[in-house]
């Protein structure tokens, strides 16, 4: 069984710049959950995506987007990239919205 | 809101010492507890979790205790080893979507 993946790896953008960030979530696993983890900090819930549809959101700025697609891997957008952005964004896939969250390894976006 | 705050680190330990992580939180009703562990360069990896009060959860040797009265969810270890070096951190999901609420994280640094 694969388990949570994500892609890039490491990112190096410049401000004002979009960037787009891709999940693939756990074979049957239909909630995809992201979350951003500056440097020395917790994680901080961006958003979660259930059957597609957002299922809730934190404290994060429009700018910050997402999608989730029929077999349910999903993308994280950021546009008008601003230097505070420079985090490890985390992606967790669980079994539906009730069950444990499985977290992939992360992508590293640097703003410069 | 949700709130966990967790004692800050860095915690450093010698081999087979006994290890107490502090982890407090602020919730209205019974959430679910976790603990993550963070290895360099990797993302999070659930520890153990519990779903009520009293609940103990364990794995690997490591032990958290639900207690509601006060509000507390601390990680304990009766002997560590180097390889338990790491971040490990604390959170809490309730409501719809179980989205985690985290502490913002103890380094652990064992020595030899």
């Amino acid at each position: 069984e694969t388990g949570v993946t994500q892609s890039p790896t490491h990112l190096i953008k410049t401000r004002g710049q979009q960037v787009t960030l891709r999940c693939s979530s756990q074979s049957g696993h239909n909630t995809v959950s992201w979350y951003q983890q500056a440097l020395g900090q917790g994680p901080q819930f961006i958003f979660q995506y259930y059957r597609e549809e957002e299922n809730g959101r934190g404290n994060f700025p429009p700018r910050f987007s997402g999608l989730q697609f029929p077999n349910y891997s999903s993308e994280l957008n950021v546009n008008a990239l601003e230097l505070d952005d420079s985090a490890l964004y985390l992606c967790a896939s669980s079994l539906d919205t009730t069950y444990e969250q499985y977290f992939g390894p992360g992508t590293r976006l640097t703003v410069t | 809101g949700n709130s966990v705050t967790q004692m800050e680190g860095p915690v450093t330990l010698s081999e087979e010492a006994f290890l107490t992580i502090n982890c407090t939180y602020t919730a209205t009703g019974y959430p679910s507890l976790f603990w993550y562990v963070q290895y360099p360069g990797e993302g999070l990896q659930l520890l153990l979790k519990a779903t009520k009060a009293d609940d103990k959860g364990s794995n690997k040797g490591f032990e958290a205790t639900y207690r509601k009265e006060t509000t507390s969810f601390h990680l304990e270890k009766g002997s560590v080893q180097v390889s338990d070096s790491a971040v490990y951190f604390c959170a809490l999901s309730q409501g719809a979507g179980n989205m985690l609420t985290f502490g913002g994280g103890t380094r652990l640094m064992v020595k030899p």
